[in-house]
């Protein structure tokens, strides 16, 4: 079974500073995606960046970059320039793309991100 | 705009009664999926339907049940089975070609 493990539950950062947040997966698959979504305090989940593993090039999304290495199975998100905005709940997921089947996200047990003014 | 709507945002219930927690989408997707969402737990999934009239349980269905009559709709009624119902719980789509998920904004319920 596939497990997604986030070791940081709360992060600070300063306005306009650059924070990484971690995350570690396991799985025996070779295909899949791996995913940040945002929960700010609305609590609607936001997807922030989507990585497939069978690309090397890690994905970015405006302020927001991955660093994705599928041997040591490590997936973070690096983002920079800060804002007030990014205060959210950051959620690391792992689905394993099936046509047709459940295609389930299972997800990391969160990080707690506090942006600084 | 397309997209998906919970209702209600806060739910409060007594102890020993069933509640149902409504979800729709206006997105046509196939694919609906009931996520709960504990503190330091992340979203676990409850129930998921893939077409009409089908659905699957996910690793946390005790205690929950779920219809699919339309393509838009997936209600998902927690009963008195359910022995730690007070949880937020959010409803999601997906279409059947994409492995993007649109979430609704979820229902925070309350047992008392």
């Amino acid at each position: 079974a596939q497990t997604v493990t986030q070791s940081q539950p709360e992060m600070s950062v300063q306005e306009a500073e650059t924070v990484t947040l971690s995350c570690t997966y396991d799985t025996s698959e070779n295909n899949y995606y791996l995913f940040w979504y945002k929960q700010p305090p609305s609590r609607q989940m936001i997807l922030v960046i989507r990585q497939e593993a069978y690309k090397q090039q890690n994905a970015t999304e405006n302020r927001f970059s991955v660093n994705f290495q599928k041997a040591a199975k490590s997936f973070s998100l690096k983002i920079s320039d800060s804002q007030l905005g990014d205060t959210a709940m950051y959620f690391c997921a792992f689905m394993k793309p099936v046509f047709g089947a459940t295609n389930k996200l299972i997800f990391g047990t969160g990080t707690l991100l506090a942006v600084q003014p | 705009d397309g997209g998906i709507t919970q209702s209600p945002k806060y739910l409060f219930r007594k102890e020993g009664q069933n509640v149902t927690l409504s979800c729709e989408q206006n997105l046509n997707h196939d694919a609906m999926y009931w996520y709960r969402q504990d503190p330091g737990q992340g979203l676990r999934l409850i129930y998921y339907s893939q077409i009409v009239n089908d659905f699957q349980k996910g690793d946390i269905a005790e205690g929950y049940s779920v219809s699919r009559e339309k393509k838009e709709s997936f209600p998902l009624t927690v009963t008195s089975a359910q022995k730690n119902p007070t949880a937020f719980y959010l409803c999601a789509s997906r279409r059947t070609d994409s492995y993007g998920y649109t979430f609704g904004s979820g229902t925070r319920l309350t047992v008392v």
